[in-house]
């Protein structure tokens, strides 16, 4: 299967910082990517679909000016969470598709102090 | 997207078979179901999906009734590396098409 990968893999931050993560398609090329986040206990909830070249579009409920998206290349999408707080602490997770299959990151695990 | 249901758990002794069930009574004709499975704090894992007939890969199989309206992934020799929450999806095809999560079945391969 195509390969997603993450960074970073866990990040600690001060309540008011912002913070990027970074997923890439490493062995194919995603036109589409999503964007995911995982409470603990609970189902994955999507945020947003990222489109390259064009912007983002955000699932009901989800800040886009709070969760900035950037698509900037084929294999590249960010996530930057602005000024976060401690309820942005969760597991974000990305994925891009390929060949009619969405293929997952391994996650990024943010807390916010 | 049709709305699926699952078991909230299973169990399977290793060795075994495990067969785990989804129905999507409101499946569209042109909605394939797909199957994930998410090990604890890793991203979720493709299994397998399908339109209408039965399809079998290295990791599983996927029978989907005559009707769509339910489907089963069984995993034929069930391994304590197994153990994982499996959700089950459905979605038309197509790039800009979401993938949304239902709660799927945490299964629990015992020794």
């Amino acid at each position: 299967g195509a390969v997603v990968s993450q960074h970073p893999s866990w990040v600690i931050c001060k309540s008011g910082t912002s913070v990027k993560i970074e997923c890439r398609s490493l062995d194919f090329q995603a036109t589409t990517m999503f964007w995911y986040r995982q409470f603990p206990k609970q189902s994955l909830m999507l945020m947003a679909t990222s489109n390259e070249g064009s912007k983002a579009t955000y699932e009901q409920g989800v800040e886009k000016d709070k969760f900035l998206i950037n698509h900037a290349s084929l294999t590249l999408s960010t996530l930057t969470v602005t000024s976060a707080h401690p309820e942005d602490s969760s597991f974000y997770i990305c994925s891009g598709f390929t060949s009619d299959t969405q293929y997952f990151g391994p996650g990024t695990r943010l807390t916010v102090l | 997207d049709a709305k699926t249901t699952q078991p909230p758990s299973m169990d399977c002794a290793e060795g075994r078979a495990a067969n785990l069930p989804c129905n999507h009574s409101t499946i569209s004709g042109n909605e394939y179901v797909y199957w994930y499975r998410q090990i604890h704090s890793q991203g979720p894992q493709y299994i397998i999906h399908g339109l209408k007939n039965n399809e079998t890969n290295e990791m599983a199989s996927l029978i989907i009734t005559e009707d769509r309206k339910s489907s089963t992934l069984i995993l034929p020799h069930a391994t304590l590396r197994d153990t994982a929450v499996y959700y089950c999806i459905v979605r038309p095809l197509g790039t800009g098409n979401q993938f949304y999560f239902g709660t799927g079945t945490s299964l629990t391969v015992i020794p």
